[in-house]
Protein backbone atom coordinates (compact mmCIF):
# COMPACT_ATOMS: atom_id res chain seq x y z
CA UNK A 1 0.00 0.00 0.00
CA UNK A 2 1.62 3.40 -0.49
CA UNK A 3 1.87 5.66 2.22
CA UNK A 4 0.96 9.06 0.93
CA UNK A 5 -2.36 10.18 -0.52
CA UNK A 6 -2.81 13.43 -2.50
CA UNK A 7 -5.84 15.66 -2.68
CA UNK A 8 -7.59 16.28 -5.07
CA UNK A 9 -6.81 13.51 -7.42
CA UNK A 10 -6.83 16.14 -9.99
CA UNK A 11 -7.10 20.04 -10.46
CA UNK A 12 -7.70 22.34 -12.91
CA UNK A 13 -7.05 26.70 -12.79
CA UNK A 14 -6.38 29.44 -14.91
CA UNK A 15 -3.44 30.86 -15.35
CA UNK A 16 -2.15 33.62 -12.54
CA UNK A 17 -4.17 31.68 -9.64
CA UNK A 18 -2.82 29.60 -7.25
CA UNK A 19 -2.89 26.20 -6.80
CA UNK A 20 -2.98 24.13 -3.65
CA UNK A 21 -1.93 20.08 -3.17
CA UNK A 22 -2.40 18.50 -0.09
CA UNK A 23 -0.53 15.07 0.76
CA UNK A 24 -1.44 12.87 3.91
CA UNK A 25 1.02 10.43 5.28
CA UNK A 26 0.50 7.22 8.07
CA UNK A 27 4.01 7.05 9.57
CA UNK A 28 6.98 8.49 11.14
CA UNK A 29 9.20 10.53 8.32
CA UNK A 30 12.76 11.64 8.28
CA UNK A 31 11.78 14.37 5.15
CA UNK A 32 8.71 14.76 3.00
CA UNK A 33 9.53 15.59 -1.08
CA UNK A 34 7.70 17.02 -4.04
CA UNK A 35 8.45 15.83 -7.38
CA UNK A 36 6.79 16.99 -10.87
CA UNK A 37 6.13 14.83 -13.98
CA UNK A 38 5.40 15.98 -17.41
CA UNK A 39 3.82 13.31 -19.60
CA UNK A 40 4.39 10.36 -18.02
CA UNK A 41 8.29 10.90 -18.18
CA UNK A 42 11.17 11.81 -15.67
CA UNK A 43 10.64 13.02 -12.14
CA UNK A 44 11.46 16.60 -11.82
CA UNK A 45 12.53 16.72 -7.91
CA UNK A 46 10.85 20.34 -6.35
CA UNK A 47 11.65 20.43 -2.90
CA UNK A 48 12.81 18.67 0.59
CA UNK A 49 11.46 19.79 3.76
CA UNK A 50 12.81 17.55 6.81
CA UNK A 51 10.49 16.28 9.70
CA UNK A 52 11.73 19.28 11.97
CA UNK A 53 10.85 21.87 9.54
CA UNK A 54 7.49 23.45 9.09
CA UNK A 55 7.93 25.47 6.10
CA UNK A 56 9.89 26.19 3.19
CA UNK A 57 9.98 28.02 0.02
CA UNK A 58 11.53 27.90 -3.47
CA UNK A 59 10.79 30.58 -5.76
CA UNK A 60 6.88 30.54 -6.10
CA UNK A 61 6.34 27.13 -4.05
CA UNK A 62 5.43 27.18 -0.93
CA UNK A 63 5.81 23.76 1.17
CA UNK A 64 4.54 22.89 4.51
CA UNK A 65 4.34 20.31 6.90
CA UNK A 66 2.64 19.30 9.95
CA UNK A 67 3.99 16.31 11.37
CA UNK A 68 1.48 16.05 14.12
CA UNK A 69 -1.59 15.82 11.15
CA UNK A 70 0.77 14.08 9.18
CA UNK A 71 0.45 16.40 6.35
CA UNK A 72 1.79 18.12 3.85
CA UNK A 73 0.97 20.94 1.67
CA UNK A 74 1.94 22.13 -1.94
CA UNK A 75 0.83 25.82 -3.18
CA UNK A 76 2.09 26.80 -6.33
CA UNK A 77 1.88 30.53 -6.76
CA UNK A 78 0.74 32.77 -9.71
CA UNK A 79 0.16 29.21 -11.92
CA UNK A 80 1.29 28.65 -15.76
CA UNK A 81 0.61 27.24 -18.63
CA UNK A 82 3.99 25.20 -18.14
CA UNK A 83 3.12 24.15 -14.64
CA UNK A 84 0.58 21.72 -16.07
CA UNK A 85 2.26 18.15 -14.61
CA UNK A 86 1.49 15.56 -12.18
CA UNK A 87 2.66 16.28 -8.95
CA UNK A 88 3.86 13.34 -6.03
CA UNK A 89 4.53 13.74 -2.66
CA UNK A 90 7.22 11.04 -1.25
CA UNK A 91 8.34 10.45 2.29
CA UNK A 92 11.48 9.29 3.15
CA UNK A 93 10.09 6.99 5.54
CA UNK A 94 10.40 3.13 6.54
CA UNK A 95 9.48 0.91 3.59
CA UNK A 96 9.67 -2.26 5.95
CA UNK A 97 11.56 -4.10 8.73
CA UNK A 98 14.72 -3.51 6.24
CA UNK A 99 14.77 0.07 6.20
CA UNK A 100 13.93 3.28 4.94
CA UNK A 101 12.81 4.36 1.00
CA UNK A 102 10.86 6.81 -0.82
CA UNK A 103 7.16 5.58 -0.35
CA UNK A 104 5.34 7.92 -2.84
CA UNK A 105 1.76 8.73 -3.41
CA UNK A 106 -0.76 8.68 -6.44
CA UNK A 107 -0.29 12.08 -7.53
CA UNK A 108 -2.49 15.45 -7.86
CA UNK A 109 -2.76 16.01 -12.00
CA UNK A 110 -3.00 20.15 -12.73
CA UNK A 111 -4.05 21.61 -15.56
CA UNK A 112 -3.22 24.91 -16.01
CA UNK A 113 -4.96 26.97 -19.14
CA UNK A 114 -4.44 29.92 -20.35
CA UNK B 1 26.65 11.84 -18.25
CA UNK B 2 23.47 11.76 -16.53
CA UNK B 3 24.07 10.95 -12.76
CA UNK B 4 22.00 7.83 -13.11
CA UNK B 5 21.58 6.29 -16.25
CA UNK B 6 19.08 3.51 -17.01
CA UNK B 7 19.25 1.04 -20.06
CA UNK B 8 17.15 0.66 -22.07
CA UNK B 9 15.42 3.66 -22.51
CA UNK B 10 12.64 2.01 -23.84
CA UNK B 11 12.03 -1.85 -24.56
CA UNK B 12 9.15 -3.99 -26.08
CA UNK B 13 9.36 -7.81 -25.19
CA UNK B 14 7.46 -10.76 -25.57
CA UNK B 15 5.51 -12.60 -22.90
CA UNK B 16 7.38 -15.31 -21.02
CA UNK B 17 10.96 -13.64 -22.00
CA UNK B 18 13.59 -12.67 -19.18
CA UNK B 19 14.53 -9.32 -19.68
CA UNK B 20 17.02 -7.05 -17.59
CA UNK B 21 17.00 -3.48 -17.24
CA UNK B 22 20.22 -1.81 -16.40
CA UNK B 23 21.22 1.15 -14.09
CA UNK B 24 24.39 2.99 -12.93
CA UNK B 25 25.11 6.14 -10.64
CA UNK B 26 27.94 8.55 -10.75
CA UNK B 27 26.72 9.80 -7.60
CA UNK B 28 29.25 7.76 -5.59
CA UNK B 29 26.09 6.65 -3.21
CA UNK B 30 25.59 3.71 -1.07
CA UNK B 31 22.23 3.20 -1.52
CA UNK B 32 19.94 2.16 -5.13
CA UNK B 33 16.29 1.68 -5.55
CA UNK B 34 14.19 0.42 -8.13
CA UNK B 35 10.16 1.71 -8.66
CA UNK B 36 7.63 1.04 -11.21
CA UNK B 37 5.17 3.51 -11.87
CA UNK B 38 1.44 2.40 -13.79
CA UNK B 39 -0.40 4.83 -15.81
CA UNK B 40 -1.52 7.48 -13.69
CA UNK B 41 -0.27 6.18 -10.26
CA UNK B 42 2.40 7.32 -8.17
CA UNK B 43 6.01 5.26 -8.32
CA UNK B 44 5.58 1.62 -6.28
CA UNK B 45 9.01 0.32 -4.83
CA UNK B 46 9.82 -2.70 -6.06
CA UNK B 47 13.58 -3.50 -4.34
CA UNK B 48 16.16 -1.86 -2.85
CA UNK B 49 19.87 -1.70 -1.97
CA UNK B 50 21.39 -0.47 0.83
CA UNK B 51 25.42 -1.55 0.16
CA UNK B 52 26.82 -4.00 -2.38
CA UNK B 53 25.83 -7.01 -0.13
CA UNK B 54 22.11 -5.83 0.99
CA UNK B 55 19.34 -6.63 -0.99
CA UNK B 56 15.62 -5.51 0.55
CA UNK B 57 12.28 -6.61 -1.47
CA UNK B 58 10.11 -3.48 -1.29
CA UNK B 59 6.38 -3.35 -1.53
CA UNK B 60 5.86 -5.57 -4.93
CA UNK B 61 8.94 -7.61 -5.36
CA UNK B 62 6.91 -11.00 -6.69
CA UNK B 63 8.02 -11.50 -10.60
CA UNK B 64 11.00 -8.87 -9.91
CA UNK B 65 14.86 -10.33 -9.08
CA UNK B 66 17.58 -8.02 -8.61
CA UNK B 67 21.30 -7.64 -8.57
CA UNK B 68 23.45 -5.39 -7.20
CA UNK B 69 26.80 -5.75 -9.12
CA UNK B 70 28.87 -2.83 -7.70
CA UNK B 71 28.49 0.39 -5.60
CA UNK B 72 26.96 2.20 -9.34
CA UNK B 73 25.17 -0.89 -10.65
CA UNK B 74 22.13 -2.07 -9.58
CA UNK B 75 19.95 -4.23 -12.36
CA UNK B 76 16.35 -5.43 -12.05
CA UNK B 77 15.25 -8.49 -14.13
CA UNK B 78 12.17 -9.76 -15.10
CA UNK B 79 12.69 -13.19 -14.65
CA UNK B 80 9.40 -14.33 -16.88
CA UNK B 81 8.01 -10.83 -18.57
CA UNK B 82 3.89 -10.84 -18.05
CA UNK B 83 1.76 -8.26 -19.68
CA UNK B 84 0.83 -6.69 -16.31
CA UNK B 85 4.54 -5.60 -15.97
CA UNK B 86 3.77 -2.83 -18.93
CA UNK B 87 5.43 0.14 -16.82
CA UNK B 88 7.29 2.91 -16.53
CA UNK B 89 10.38 1.78 -14.01
CA UNK B 90 12.99 3.64 -12.31
CA UNK B 91 16.71 3.35 -11.19
CA UNK B 92 17.50 5.64 -8.01
CA UNK B 93 20.29 6.33 -5.76
CA UNK B 94 20.49 8.51 -2.22
CA UNK B 95 22.50 9.78 0.01
CA UNK B 96 22.83 9.69 3.79
CA UNK B 97 20.75 13.11 4.03
CA UNK B 98 17.57 11.53 2.40
CA UNK B 99 18.32 13.08 -1.41
CA UNK B 100 17.19 11.23 -4.05
CA UNK B 101 18.76 11.13 -7.55
CA UNK B 102 16.05 9.52 -10.34
CA UNK B 103 17.38 7.94 -13.50
CA UNK B 104 15.07 9.03 -16.50
CA UNK B 105 13.12 5.84 -16.54
CA UNK B 106 12.79 2.37 -18.63
CA UNK B 107 9.23 2.51 -20.67
CA UNK B 108 9.05 -1.63 -20.80
CA UNK B 109 5.59 -2.67 -22.80
CA UNK B 110 5.44 -6.96 -22.38
CA UNK B 111 3.10 -8.37 -25.27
Amino acid sequence: SQQGEEDPQALSIQEGENATMNCSYKTSINNLQWYRQNSGRGLVHLILIRSNEREKHSGRLRVTLDTSKKSSSLLITASRAADTASYFCATDARANQAGTALIFGKGTTLSVSS
Amino acid sequence: DADVTQTPRNRITKTGKRIMLECSQTKGHDRMYWYRQDPGLGLQLIYYSFDVKDINKGEISDGYSVSRQAQAKFSLSLESAIPNQTALYFCATSDPDGGYTFGSGTRLTVV
